[in-house]
């Protein structure tokens, strides 16, 4: 079945760049998504790209997706202590329902 | 403010005992959903909904109902509270264009 797969911890420091990424399986995921959730927090909506796309750039964010090898980056640059927060990746696979499917998230932590 | 509303932020449940997790939205979204988010598994579809009368299982579907009477309200019903329901309740909603789930703050629920 559908599967989203992150790596579960990065740790930059400040003013450094953070790079996360993510692997879906869906070929046929029309949206992919970025996700950021702050401690005891929703889940509040940062970017996304259609999968049309190969790059989307918005303000200190960064979106790369590589659809031949199902592979997406979210680049954050000069990290902030204010960007420490789980990063959720997830596609929206094939079909009108339009569901998510969520990776595990991607805890990162900035040090001073 | 537009947006995800959801009622009660805490619960606390004796084992056997139901409830109604309550959902709302006020931007005429038709696409809505519950998510349970679990320690190290991510964020899993319980039940959606993809308009008013309409409704389907997600992923973990066993022990909750839903009903969506009207675009606004999408309430989750827990129908005998088990341990196993210990997770944080997550509604979203979106349009049918994809750009975006929108989610409540969560329900934090905890059976005893």
């Amino acid at each position: 079945g559908e599967d989203v797969e992150q790596s579960l911890f990065l740790s930059v420091r400040e003013g450094d760049s953070s790079v996360i990424n993510c692997t879906y399986t869906d070929s046929s995921s029309t949206y992919l998504y970025w996700y950021k959730q702050e401690p005891g927090a929703g889940l509040q909506l940062l970017t996304y790209i259609f999968s049309n796309m190969d790059m989307k750039q918005d303000q200190r964010l960064t979106v790369l997706l590589n659809k031949k090898d199902k592979h997406l980056s979210l680049r954050i640059a000069d990290t902030q202590t204010g960007d420490s927060a789980i990063y959720f990746c997830a596609e929206r696979y094939g079909g009108s329902q339009g569901n998510l499917i969520f990776g595990k998230g991607t805890k990162l932590s900035v040090k001073p | 403010n537009a947006g995800v509303t959801q009622t009660p932020k805490f619960q606390v449940l004796k084992t056997g005992q139901s409830m109604t997790l309550q959902c709302a939205q006020d931007m005429n979204h038709e696409y809505m959903s519950w998510y349970r988010q679990d320690p190290g598994m991510g964020l899993r579809l319980i039940h959606y909904s993809v308009g008013a009368g309409i409704t389907d299982q997600g992923e973990v579907p066993n022990g909750y109902n839903v009903s969506r009477s009207t675009t606004e309200d999408f309430p989750l019903r827990l129908l005998s509270a088990a341990p196993s329901q210990t997770s944080v309740y997550f509604c979203a909603s979106s349009s049918s264009r994809g750009l975006g789930y929108t989610f409540g703050s969560g329900t934090r629920l905890t059976v005893v």
